[in-house]
C-alpha cells in the first residue's frame, strides 16, 4: 500500500510568481485535503476535494485554488505569491463514504519559500 | 466555529517519566478528535483518534487519550516517555467532512 506522496519537497519562488504543488493520495482514498503550516504554528485547513469538486474551504483567498483528478491525485495552485505564503504545505488523503469522511493521512509536505 | 487550544507550548520531561499533554476543544456537536505527532521537517503521523464509543482510546507507541465531554478535553498520556518521543504534538478536531482544525502544538523535549 502506497502512502501519500507530495512533490516537490522544497521550492523557492519570488513574490508575485505562481506555484503548483502536487499530491498523490493513498491507495483506496477518494478525498484530498490541503493544509498550510507556517513556522511554529499548527496546520490550517485550506480546502478539501471530493469527486473532483471543492468540498469545503477554510479562510484563504481565491488566489489559492486546487484541482482533483480522476485518479484522486490533486494540485494546489497559489497565484501572486506573497512573503507570508512561505510555509510547509501538507496534503492529506482520506476515504469518504456516504456523508462521513474517515481519518486523514498526511504526506511529508512541500516546503515553499517566497523571497 | 470549531477551535482547539493546547495550553502548553513547551514541555520537558525526563526519560521514563509519565507525560500528559493537554487539549481543549470547542465544537457544537459530537467531535471527531485526533492527536498527531510531527518530527522536525516531517509530515504528521496519526497517534490516535476518537469518533465515538469508549472514551479512553489507545494509540500507537504506547499513547492513550481520554475524551471528557464535560470538560471539553482530550488529553494525551503516556506512562513512560522514551527519548524518541521528542517531537511536536498536535491535537485536532474534525467536522463531519473531517476538515480538521488544529491546535498550536506542544513541543515535547525529553531529558536523559
Amino acid at each position: 500500500e502506497t502512502g501519500v506522496t507530495q512533490s516537490p519537497t522544497h521550492l523557492i519562488k519570488t513574490r508575485g510568481q505562481q506555484v503548483t504543488l502536487r499530491c498523490s493520495s493513498q491507495s483506496g482514498h477518494n478525498t484530498v485535503s490541503w493544509y498550510q503550516q507556517a513556522l511554529g504554528q499548527g496546520p490550517q485547513f485550506i480546502f478539501q476535494y471530493y469527486r473532483e469538486e471543492e468540498n469545503g474551504r477554510g479562510n484563504f483567498p481565491p488566489r489559492f485554488s486546487g484541482l482533483q483528478f480522476p485518479n484522486y491525485s490533486s494540485e494546489l495552485n497559489v497565484n501572486a505569491l506573497e512573503l507570508d505564503d512561505s510555509a510547509l504545505y501538507l496534503c492529506a488523503s482520506s476515504l469518504t463514504s456516504g456523508i462521513s469522511t474517515d481519518t486523514q493521512y498526511f504526506g511529508p509536505g512541500t516546503r515553499l519559500t517566497v523571497l | 466555529a470549531q477551535s482547539v487550544t493546547q495550553p502548553d507550548i513547551h514541555i520537558t520531561v525526563s526519560e521514563g517519566a509519565s507525560l500528559e499533554l493537554r487539549c481543549n476543544y470547542s465544537y457544537g456537536a459530537t467531535p471527531y478528535l485526533f492527536w498527531y505527532v510531527q518530527s522536525p521537517g516531517q509530515g504528521l503521523q496519526l497517534l490516535l483518534k476518537y469518533f465515538s464509543g469508549d472514551t479512553l482510546v489507545q494509540g500507537i507507541k504506547g499513547f492513550e487519550a481520554e475524551f471528557k465531554r464535560s470538560q471539553s478535553s482530550f488529553n494525551l498520556r503516556k506512562p513512560s516517555v522514551h527519548w524518541s518521543d521528542a517531537a511536536e504534538y498536535f491535537c485536532a478536531v474534525g467536522n463531519a467532512g473531517n476538515m480538521l482544525t488544529f491546535g498550536g502544538g506542544t513541543r515535547l523535549m525529553v531529558k536523559p
